[in-house]
This record gives C-alpha cells, sequence and structure tokens, in this order.
C-alpha cells in the first residue's frame, strides 16, 4: 500500500509568513509523529498524535508552531510568522500504533522549508 | 537530562570491510531502542527494534546488539557494501529522542 505522503515536497517562504505543511500517514496508522532536521543535524521532535488522546507537544520549539489531525488521519503543521532557523527538512512518521515493541514508524520523504 | 549520544560522528571504510556504530544513552526507563538508516534527502527507515529484554536483533547483514546495564547499544554491519553509505541514527522511543546519527561512507 502507499507509504507516508508529505506535501508540498519544497517550501520558500518569506519571514513573516504563515507555512502549512501537510502529511498523509499510511493508512490505519493511529500514531502520526512530527519531526524536523536541520542541515547536517539529527531529528528533533516537535509532536505526536496518539489516537483520539491529546498530542504530546512537548517538543514544539515556540507557540509559532501549531499542528493539527482531523478525523485521525491528515496532520496539518503550521508555522506562524516563520523566521529563518525555521528552514529545515519537516518530516512526518506514522506508526500503527504509539512506538510499541512491534511498531515500525514509516516516514515520509519530508518537505524542505526555506525561510528567505 | 536524558540523552542519546552516538559515536562515532562519522566513519569512512572500504567496501566489504565490517564496522560498529555506538549508541549511548541515559534515557531509563524505555520500552525499546531503534535503529534507523538516513539516506541523504530521504526520510528514515527502521533497521531493528529492541525491547529492554532483548540482547540482540538482525536485519541481514544488519546487526543491533543492546546492553541495558552499561546502557549501550551498537550497529554492526557486516560486508559493507556501497549502498550502506547514509546516517545512521539510534532511537530510544520512550521519548522519540533521536540521537545525531553516525555518517557512514563506503568507499569502493
Amino acid at each position: 500500500g502507499a507509504g507516508v505522503s508529505q506535501s508540498p515536497s519544497n517550501k520558500v517562504t518569506e519571514k513573516g509568513k504563515d507555512v502549512e505543511l501537510r502529511c498523509d500517514p499510511i493508512s490505519g496508522h493511529t500514531a502520526l509523529y512530527w519531526y524536523r532536521q536541520s542541515l547536517g543535524q539529527g531529528l528533533e521532535f516537535l509532536i505526536y498524535f496518539q489516537g483520539n488522546s491529546a498530542p504530546d507537544k512537548s517538543g514544539l520549539p515556540s507557540d509559532r508552531f501549531s499542528a493539527e489531525r482531523t478525523g485521525g488521519s491528515v496532520s496539518t503543521l503550521t508555522i506562524q510568522r516563520t523566521q529563518q532557523e525555521d528552514s529545515a527538512v519537516y518530516l512526518c512518521a506514522s506508526s500503527f500504533r504509539l512506538a510499541g515493541p512491534t511498531d515500525t514508524q514509516y516516514f515520509g520523504p519530508g518537505t524542505r522549508l526555506t525561510v528567505l | 537530562k536524558n540523552q542519546v549520544e552516538q559515536s562515532p560522528q562519522s566513519l569512512i571504510i572500504l567496501e566489504g570491510k565490517n564496522c560498529t556504530l555506538q549508541c549511548n544513552y541515559t534515557v531509563s526507563p524505555f520500552s525499546n531502542l531503534r535503529w534507523y538508516k538516513q539516506d541523504t534527502g530521504r526520510g528514515p527507515v527502521s533497521l531493528t527494534i529492541m525491547t529492554f529484554s532483548e540482547n540482540t536483533k538482525s536485519n541481514g547483514r544488519y546487526t543491533a546488539t543492546l546492553d541495558a546495564d552499561t546502557k549501550q547499544s551498537s550497529l554492526h554491519i557486516t560486508a559493507s557494501q556501497l549502498s550502506d553509505s547514509a546516517s545512521y541514527i539510534c532511537v530510544v522511543a520512550n521519548d522519540m529522542r533521536f540521537g545525531a546519527g553516525t555518517r557512514l561512507t563506503v568507499k569502493p
């Protein structure tokens, strides 16, 4: 079946603008995760959703970042008033459950965000 | 503060050789530890998942080990191939904290 998809693949925006990044998880996966990866750096956890539970927002770097997951499927990561330091690749992943011992995370190809 | 540290930061080996990558963590307790491979410009791909009680897990030429007493894990790659060139990332799943990764380059 289809894997995790993300759109757009690339996004260039001007400082101060808002952006929305979309993630379509694998059908039937209840857990969805957002990460960002700056050039040459490791993955930084941002937020995860698990079923109907309240999301874990502990990794969001500021209140300019927010995410929602509608209908337990598609998720949107919104960055308001973008700053140059927001430039990174934003990766989405999904798993059947929340990272249990047998729950492989499947990653999307990422959205490369460039803030000018 | 819980951390995951990987070593070396980068490694260059010749095709056909073996190598071992290290992951030290302070996250405790944890449910499982994972190794991922990330090709340049791609999302990470899961290689192995080990629970607290497992000592070793293999996936083809990749073998991961876990010592919960010393809080160390390693990823051993046997008979390396050019396609093994990638970043290898250790993750402790409790808080989804990723290590910075080891950048492996396999040269012909």
